[in-house]
């Protein structure tokens, strides 16, 4: 399709395991961002990619949050030593520009299940 | 920094009554952008509008409509006769600009609208 897809939909992980979540852009899209969803928290900003700038790791909760992002299309987001409270929806999302400005295109999100 | 806040968790009505959704935000930037995404039961995050920090027009989209005020720094979003397909969780979102420094998508925690035949 020509939406934004994310996988794995479903992961469920043991306690200290690493688990990679992927997500596929809208193409031609240069921003791409990862957010958290918790219940009842809202949309939780990790990471954000613009082109070939450095991306904008501010919101990444702790050293075990990684994210890459290879040949301005695809991003893998790692989470190394997964916890407990790492169990939630990963939603990705696209954008033609910057971001700020025009929508965000979601994907429907990995949902972790950290046991 | 910046914030959006929607007070309202949970609102539930009967279909065919209006409903309003608040979102109340703060900023320091001069130039903003505002939006209303919808998250469907088990569904992607769809965007329904944006708005910059200069055009206070409210807009109206069929049964939707949107009143922004910058007095009271609220962009609320009215339902006209709901229906049962807008039971959804709705996120109001706030973004600056890269010279503001607050660029990134704030989104609020989202009210769950539940419309009951």
């Amino acid at each position: 399709g020509a939406g934004v897809s994310q996988s794995p939909s479903n992961k469920v992980t043991e306690k200290g395991k690493d688990v990679e979540l992927r997500c596929d852009p809208i193409s031609g899209h240069t921003a791409l961002y990862w957010y958290r969803q918790s219940l009842g928290q809202g949309l939780e900003f990790l990471i954000y990619f613009q082109g070939n700038s450095a991306p904008d790791k501010s919101g990444l909760p702790s050293d075990r949050f990684s994210a890459e992002r290879t040949g301005g299309s695809v991003s893998t987001l790692t989470i190394q030593r997964t916890q407990q409270e790492d169990s939630a929806v990963y939603l990705c999302a696209s954008s033609e520009t910057s971001g700020y400005t025009g929508e965000l295109f979601f994907g429907e999100g990995s949902r972790l299940t950290v046991l | 920094a910046q914030k959006v806040t929607q007070a309202q968790t949970e609102i539930s009505v009967v279909e065919k009554e209006d409903v309003t959704l608040d979102c109340v935000y703060e900023t320091r930037d001069t130039t903003y952008y505002l939006f209303w995404y919808k998250q469907p039961p088990s569904g992607e995050l769809v965007f329904l509008i944006r708005r910059n920090s200069f055009d206070e027009q409210n807009e109206i989209s069929g049964r939707y409509s949107w009143n922004f005020q910058k007095s009271t720094s609220s962009f609320n979003f009215t339902i006209t006769a709901s229906q049962v397909v807008d039971s959804a969780v709705y996120f109001c979102a706030l973004s600056g600009t890269p010279s503001g420094g607050s660029y990134i998508p704030t989104f609020g925690r989202g009210t769950s609208l539940i419309v009951h035949p």
